[in-house]
């Protein structure tokens, strides 16, 4: 299977400060297709997952372009321009590309 | 809008059985793909199963294969899950998900399992 490495796994980020989260894979995420299958979702304490962004830098609808994703091959990231308290949560990035689909450990962002 | 209420968890004992229910509204649900992922309590997400639009073909992790099944009624705009042999490290809450690669993931609340003696 895909294994999917996040770090840090916690992260105490002052508002209004930028953060970044590092997701490696231990395959490359390209599909036959040449998309390369790569998400981001955050989960809120007590709520269900919700995606953030797909296909490796495109944003779901609703979600303010203070997150960015970017990357290729087995090294992506997830950036957040300027945190705010409602980003807490833990975030997980997630292949697409490969069966099973397999998610990184978590991140878990807290406010200073 | 697009809704997907879990049913079915609850405490059950090892080697039990278990059916989750998912409803779900607001598309075309004989369209798309459905799965079941999972989240050990305070633990990550582990993706369970999928089936495909017509429910032909299904997928499985290895550590539930042969033991779980995944299955849809295209005119009940339903998914199940049907859990056997279940063990401890089964526990967590299951979620019914509408993934798409590129056209958007929608999830359900969640419905907890709890296998314990």
């Amino acid at each position: 299977d895909v294994v999917m490495t996040q770090s840090p796994l916690s992260l105490p980020v002052t508002p209004g400060q930028p953060a970044s989260i590092s997701c490696r894979s231990s395959h490359r995420l390209v599909h036959t297709d040449g998309n390369t299958y790569l998400d981001w979702f955050q989960q809120r304490p007590g709520q269900s997952p919700r995606r953030l962004i797909y296909n490796v830098s495109k944003w779901e609808s609703g979600v303010p372009d203070r997150f960015s994703g970017s990357g290729s091959g087995t090294d992506f990231t997830l950036k957040i321009s300027r945190v705010e308290a409602d980003d807490v949560g833990v975030y997980y990035c997630m292949q697409g590309t490969i069966w099973p689909f397999t998610f990184g450990q978590g991140t878990k962002l807290e406010i200073k | 809008e697009v809704q997907l209420v879990e049913s079915g968890g609850g405490l059950v004992q090892p080697g039990g059985s278990l059916r989750l229910s998912c409803a779900t509204s607001g598309f075309t649900f004989r369209t798309y793909w459905m799965t079941w992922v999972r989240q050990a309590p305070g633990k990550g997400l582990e993706w369970v199963a999928n089936t495909n639009a017509d429910g032909s073909r299904a997928d499985y992790v290895d550590s539930v294969k042969g033991r779980f099944t995944i299955s849809r009624d295209n005119a009940e705009n339903s998914l199940y899950l049907q859990m056997n042999s279940l063990r401890a490290e089964d526990t967590a809450v299951y979620y019914c998900v509408r993934y798409t690669r590129l056209s958007g993931a929608d999830w359900g609340q969640g419905t907890l399992v709890t296998v314990s003696s």
